[in-house]
Formats: structure tokens, sequence, C-alpha cells
């Protein structure tokens, strides 16, 4: 356990549903992000967070619409997604956004696009 | 833009013997760090080692070390005294000036006994 908490770990979705992704940490970081993690592709960051001001959108498609209320919490709405989307998503976390910051994974939310 | 390259999709080693698993970069940055990262069956990325550019003594986390040839790009992983729990994934990750983790497509490994 490395102190980020992400739910659920599995979701079934179908592709005119709603649904969101929960992170949360309490290791007292200020630096948040989601990660996108298909088989056999290299992970691909979606958005970071710095101080609950988002810094880095990663040209991702608006069906995924990320919130930070605050420095713990972060979410990952879903809405009309498609197949594709199915993939491993990551939830990591780091003191600060700066280039020598170890980042803490949670163990992810398995998702299913049906 | 930066690339991680991991050529070795599976490796395999029998318990107790030692395995290297490859990693090259692409970049035009002098400043920069490198990770391993170690992604077990539980799904929960964790970091194994981490190599600062400007060093040029290799980093040592117990039986994990590095060899860093900067000039080749080059930042192999290895293990020695290899154990069953450390079957996993493991992936190579590069940051520099963007502060963006740029991962590698990873290394399955295996440990027998």
């Amino acid at each position: 356990e490395t102190g980020v908490t992400q739910t659920p770990r599995h979701l079934v979705m179908g592709m005119t549903n709603k649904k969101s992704l929960k992170c949360e940490q309490h290791l007292g970081h200020n630096a948040m992000y989601w990660y996108k993690q298909s088989a056999k592709k290299p992970l691909e960051l979606m958005f970071v967070y710095n101080f609950k001001e988002q810094t880095e959108n990663n040209s991702v498609p608006s069906r995924f619409s990320p919130e930070c209320p605050n420095s713990s919490h972060l979410f990952l709405h879903l809405h009309t997604l498609q197949p594709e989307d199915s993939a491993l998503y990551l939830c990591a976390s780091s003191q600060e956004w700066e280039m020598n910051t170890e980042a803490f994974f949670g163990q992810g939310t398995r998702l299913t696009v049906v | 833009a930066q690339t991680v390259t991991q050529s070795q999709p599976e490796m395999s080693v029998q318990e107790a013997e030692t395995v290297t698993l490859s990693c090259t970069y692409d970049t035009s940055e002098s400043d920069y760090y490198l990770f391993w990262y170690k992604q077990p069956p539980s799904r929960q990325m964790i970091l194994v080692i981490r190599q600062e550019a400007y060093k040029q003594q290799n980093a040592t986390e117990n039986r994990f070390s590095v060899n860093f040839q900067k000039a080749a790009k080059s930042f192999s992983l290895k293990i020695s005294d290899s154990q069953l729990g450390d079957a996993a994934m493991y992936f190579c990750a590069y940051t520099g000036t963007a502060s963006k983790l740029t991962f590698g497509t990873g290394t399955r490994l295996q440990v027998t006994l």
C-alpha cells in the first residue's frame, strides 16, 4: 500500500453510461496524475494537476473529464466511452510537479467498455 | 519528444540467479532522471530505483543496480539473487524538464524455481 487509493477496482460500463473514477491520497502531495495503461503500449499520461490546477491535458478526448476538488482527491468522469477506452486507469501523486520527484501509484481501475 | 524503448517483452530467470533488463531512451536534454518501476500482479507501480543523469555513479538499491551509459543513452536494470517476489512487469521511465514521466512498454519478468 503506497498511500494512493483508487475506487472502484473494476468497472464495466456501456457506451451510453456515465461513471466516475476516484483517486485519494493522504500523503500530503501537491501533484496528482491520471495515466492510461493499455496492453503492449507505454503508459499514457492523460492529465496533471498541480496544487489543484490542471497543468497538463495530453490531447485527451472530451469524453474524459477530470476534476480535482482539493489536493487529496482526483476524479475522472467518464461519459459516452468507446470500446477502445477499455484499459487500466492509474492514478498517481507526487510531492511536487518536478522531474526528480518520485510518483506514488494507486492499484488502478480496470475499465471495460461494452 | 523523448522516447523510451524496452526491447525485451519477456524475460525469465531462475531463482538466485542474475538478470539484466534493457532500456534505451532518446532525448536532447542534458538534465533528466531515469527510473525503473515494478508492477506486480496487484497492479500497483512501485519505484525500484532512480538515476540522476548528472551523476556518473550507477545507482544501487540492495539487489537492484543500474548500468547507466549516458553517451549510449542506455539504462539497464540488474537484479541479483532473484527471488520469486521479483516476478512482475518492469517499466523504464524518463523525466526531463517537462516534468512528465515517459514510460517504455515494459518487460515481463518470470522467476522460476
